[in-house]
């Protein structure tokens, strides 16, 4: 299975960026790289995805590395409804599995 | 409408019953999904449908049986279960099984205890 890792958790102020990394070192050519949050008791929620290229969406950007083996997710503004687990995740044919993730705690 | 939703929220059984969590969408999506998530930790993969036919199964113990009935529904039949898999059964859903195709919704779950 492709693995990802990432920091158990990470800190932020209220109003600041926030940048979360991710490696995947045994990354392929075909993996999509997803990046998911859950919130306490709710189901996981899509943030971003991409393949190659930097994206931008309006919750998020996802800086990747040219060669592929890691990324970075960028929140420009962390507001307190950030406080999350951070999932980065390998997306290739059926499977996407989830790797440990990052607790990120806004400060007001 | 843009929602997984799942049923029951809660469920309580005796390791001797048998029971079914439901998962539905209106989407139009042809990938499901079934993972389980224990308390603090990722969820975890256990069934994967594409156009209604299970295309993956992670070494589930058979005491889990996933039904996919047709495109928006999704099941999970229970029997004899054991008190470790108590957990947060997540269903969720996509357009196809391919990264390419963008992200995967999530129901809230169902919390699952085994007596």
């Amino acid at each position: 299975d492709a693995k990802t890792t990432q920091p158990n958790s990470m800190e932020s102020n209220e109003e600041e960026p926030v940048h979360l990394p991710c490696n995947h070192s045994t990354i392929s050519g075909t993996d999509y790289i997803h990046w998911y949050r859950q919130l306490p008791s709710q189901g996981p929620e899509y943030v971003i995805h991409g393949l190659t290229s930097n994206v931008n969406n309006r919750m998020a950007s996802l800086a990747i590395a040219e060669d592929r083996k890691s990324s970075t997710l960028i929140l420009h503004r962390a507001t307190l409804r950030d406080a999350a687990v951070y999932y980065c995740i390998l997306f290739y044919f059926n499977n996407l599995f989830f790797g440990t993730g990052t607790r990120l705690t806004v400060i007001p | 409408d843009t929602e997984v939703t799942q049923t029951p929220k809660h469920l309580v059984m005796g390791m001797t019953n048998k029971k079914s969590l439901k998962c539905e969408q209106h989407m139009g999506h042809r990938a499901m999904y079934w993972y389980k998530q224990k308390a603090k930790k990722p969820p975890e993969l256990m069934f994967v449908y594409s156009y209604e036919k299970l295309s993956i199964n992670e070494s589930v113990p058979s005491r889990f049986s996933p039904e996919c009935p047709n495109s928006s529904l999704l099941n999970l039949h229970l029997h004899a279960l054991q008190p470790e898999d108590s957990a947060l059964y997540l269903c969720a859903s996509s357009q196809r099984t391919s990264g390419r195709t963008g992200e995967l919704f999530f129901g809230e779950g169902s919390r699952l205890t085994v007596l």
